[in-house]
């Protein structure tokens, strides 16, 4: 069985601060690990995944994140956050390197105040 | 990158009638289509896979005669809501993937039942 975590609802930055968003999983195999963003109106962007391989990964818009098995934890940052990163944020495992069968956490909304 | 449209991006309707969604591929061919469903404050919950041409697979839970799934071409699916109650109420979000294997998302549909 696999399942997400993501502490944390609602996270609030101030522009150019660190943004760091949580996200643990479950998995009773070896996890494909997704982070999606939403914007308002919009579909889920993918932002980065962890497949195989280098356990930090780059994304898109300056967002990286690291898979560390020991903590069960794929935890999202950017070191500066931007106005334009305010948006909900989902963390997702798989069984799949190609997203299907994807078991979503419960979003973070991130606020950047300016 | 690919475009995923649902529509409508909005509907109402009243208890025990039928709403149909439509999810679009617009620029590439879909093999294959998911359909979630996202309760406020909650993960997306998988409800079916459905793959081109073929009956559609429900997740465990999901009424397969109250939702209704139709995968007729390469770049539309459809999702009907039979006999709509209350209760159904959500927001409902598409998901395709073509040959690389990349799932893009759609727009999602918020559905309002009176």
């Amino acid at each position: 069985a696999q399942s997400v975590t993501q502490l944390g609802s609602h996270v609030s930055v101030s522009e150019g601060a660190l943004v760091l968003l949580r996200c643990n999983y479950s998995s009773s195999v070896p996890p494909y690990l997704f982070w999606y963003v939403q914007y308002p109106n919009q579909g889920l962007q993918l932002l980065l995944k962890y497949t195989t391989g280098a356990t930090l990964v780059k994304g898109i818009n300056g967002f990286e994140a690291e898979f560390k098995k020991s903590e069960t934890s794929f935890h999202l940052t950017k070191p500066s956050a931007h106005m334009s990163d305010a948006a909900e944020y989902f963390c997702a495992v798989s069984d799949h390197a190609g997203a299907n069968n994807l078991f979503f956490g419960t979003g973070t909304r991130l606020t950047v105040i300016p | 990158g690919a475009v995923v449209s649902q529509h409508p991006s909005r509907v109402i309707c009243k208890s025990g009638t039928s709403v149909k969604i439509e999810c679009r591929s617009l620029d590439f061919q879909a093999t294959t289509m998911f359909w979630y469903r996202q309760f406020p404050k909650k993960s997306l919950m998988l409800m079916a896979t459905s793959n081109e041409g073929s009956k559609a697979t429900y997740e465990q839970g999901v009424e397969k005669d109250k939702f209704l799934i139709n995968h007729a071409s390469l770049t539309l699916s459809t999702l009907t809501v039979t006999s709509a109650h209350p209760e159904d109420s959500s927001f409902y979000i598409c998901s395709a993937s073509g040959d690389t294997g990349e799932l893009f998302f759609g727009e999602g549909s918020r559905l309002t039942v009176l």
